[in-house]
């Protein structure tokens, strides 16, 4: 089972600054990596998949970039509705599909 | 656009079985996976298993002794059964499409979940 871990825990950050998550998989996912925001009492939803290629409908502040076993989500001016919590999930070698334990963006 | 709406007892007793649907609206459940994903309360996500169109399923080998997942696609609807349950299976318990192309194994869009907890 691959294994992805998410630091910080938890990013202290004021709105309109850039925010800069890591995910790294325990062994190489290529580019098989995408990425998910859930607010409070909400479910997850698709930020990226491919690694880097935003969802329908995601702004452009949210970029994706890495590959192999280092991945790195930037929000690159955070604005007050970004606050939440971000999850990373390999599915490049599954079952099961697996997900990191998230990166809290809080102010 | 496909809507998903989790439906099913919030209340499972120690050693039962816990039971969940899935209902799948604005769409055809052909083409896709379709997925169990839980979140124990304040932490992160567990990925159960999934069904696709023609009935096969694959599951998380952590659940897999205890999960069966089922479908009836013609009233476009798939199901979860958890057996002998305990503390540690109380979750918001997930539906998700899953997409079924190789190497497009992304979860979109989720069900508003549901909590279902385990208790006497």
């Amino acid at each position: 089972e691959i294994v992805m871990t998410q630091s910080p825990v938890t990013l202290s950050v004021s709105p309109g600054e850039r925010a800069t998550l890591s995910c790294r998989a325990s062994q190489s996912v290529r580019s098989h990596l995408a990425w998910y925001q859930q607010k409070p009492g909400q479910a997850p939803r698709l930020l990226m998949y491919g690694a880097a290629t935003r969802a329908t409908g995601i702004p452009a502040r949210f970029s994706g970039s890495g590959s192999g076993t280092e991945f790195t989500l930037t929000i690159s001016s955070l604005q007050s509705e970004d606050f939440a919590v971000y999850y990373c999930q390999q599915y490049n070698n599954w079952p099961p599909l697996t997900f990191g334990g998230g990166t809290k963006v809080e102010i | 656009q496909v809507q998903l709406q989790e439906s099913g007892p919030g209340l499972v007793k120690p050693s039962e079985t816990l039971s969940l649907t899935c209902t799948v609206s604005g769409g055809s459940m052909s083409s896709y996976y379709w997925s169990w994903i839980r979140q124990p309360p304040g932490k992160g996500l567990e990925w159960i298993g999934y069904i696709d169109y023609s009935g096969s399923t694959s599951y998380n080998p952590s659940l897999k002794s205890r999960v069966t997942i089922s479908a009836d696609t013609s009233k476009n609807h798939f199901s979860l059964k958890l057996s002998s349950v305990t503390a540690a299976d109380t979750a918001v318990y997930y539906c998700a499409r899953l997409g079924a192309v190789v190497l497009s194994n992304w979860c979109d869009p989720w069900g508003q979940g549901t909590l279902v907890t385990v208790s006497s």
